[in-house]
């Protein structure tokens, strides 16, 4: 199975938007809904920000939303704030039962 | 609130056994909702699920592909936890690795990270 493919890195000024891509297969990404959005800070573990494609968890900003079309799904970021600035990761479920993970895309706020 | 708290060793020789142990509060391993995963993330891999364990009215395992051959992850019912045995270790097995909770939104519950390095 491989990694979704993402950007290494995306970068906007603060109150701007910024969006990653997560593209993967017609067996990951494209077959089902359960794809899921992380944020991580430099030495904390992921923090689920998106999750079954487009819905926060409680605590989530709403400046973050998600979508999906085909085999590629997206992370938007609107409003940009500095504490934004992070490493971000997808997930997608699989055919084969397991779960994927995308490269990562390090955001920077200028 | 869940919580997972991961023991192990930091360090396992070559050809040997790297095993890890998620001790679960706040929830049960033996859940009929969710699912116990472990994912390690190292800087030439990236983050990696490798596989998971739950319960519905039987147990069930997955495993992903790239270490099938070498893991096993076992529930633990008398101490409500779970654990990880990856065996032949290689340097590339070199990582931090996460013991985390899938519930229905995700990977919502993650141990706090043990890094392990294969190394004589």
């Amino acid at each position: 199975q491989s990694a979704l493919t993402q950007p290494p890195s995306v970068s906007g000024s603060p109150g701007q938007s910024v969006t990653i891509s997560c593209t993967g297969t017609s067996s990951d990404v494209g077959s089902y809904n359960r794809v899921s959005w992380y944020q991580q800070p430099p030495g904390t573990a992921p923090k689920v920000m998106i999750y079954e494609v487009s819905n926060r968890p409680s605590g989530v900003p709403d400046r973050f939303s998600g979508s999906k079309s085909g085999n590629t799904a997206s992370l938007t970021i609107s409003g940009l704030q500095a504490e934004d600035e992070a490493d971000y990761y997808c997930s997608s479920y699989t055919s084969s039962s397991t779960y994927v993970f995308g490269t990562g895309t390090k955001v920077s706020v200028l | 609130q869940v919580q997972l708290q991961q023991s192990g060793p930091g360090l396992v020789k070559p050809s040997q056994t790297l095993s890890l142990t998620c001790a679960i509060s706040g929830d049960s391993v033996s859940s009929n909702s969710g699912t116990w995963n472990w994912i390690r993330q190292s800087p030439s891999r990236g983050l990696e699920w490798l596989g998971r364990t739950y319960y519905r009215s039987k147990w069930y395992r997955d495993y992903a592909v790239s270490v099938k051959s070498r893991i096993t992850i076992n529930p633990d019912t008398s101490n409500n936890q779970f654990s990880l045995q990856l065996n032949s270790v290689t340097p590339e097995d070199t990582a931090v690795y996460y013991c985390a909770k899938n519930a229905n939104w995700g990977f919502a519950y993650w141990g706090q990270g043990t890094l392990v390095s294969v190394s004589s």
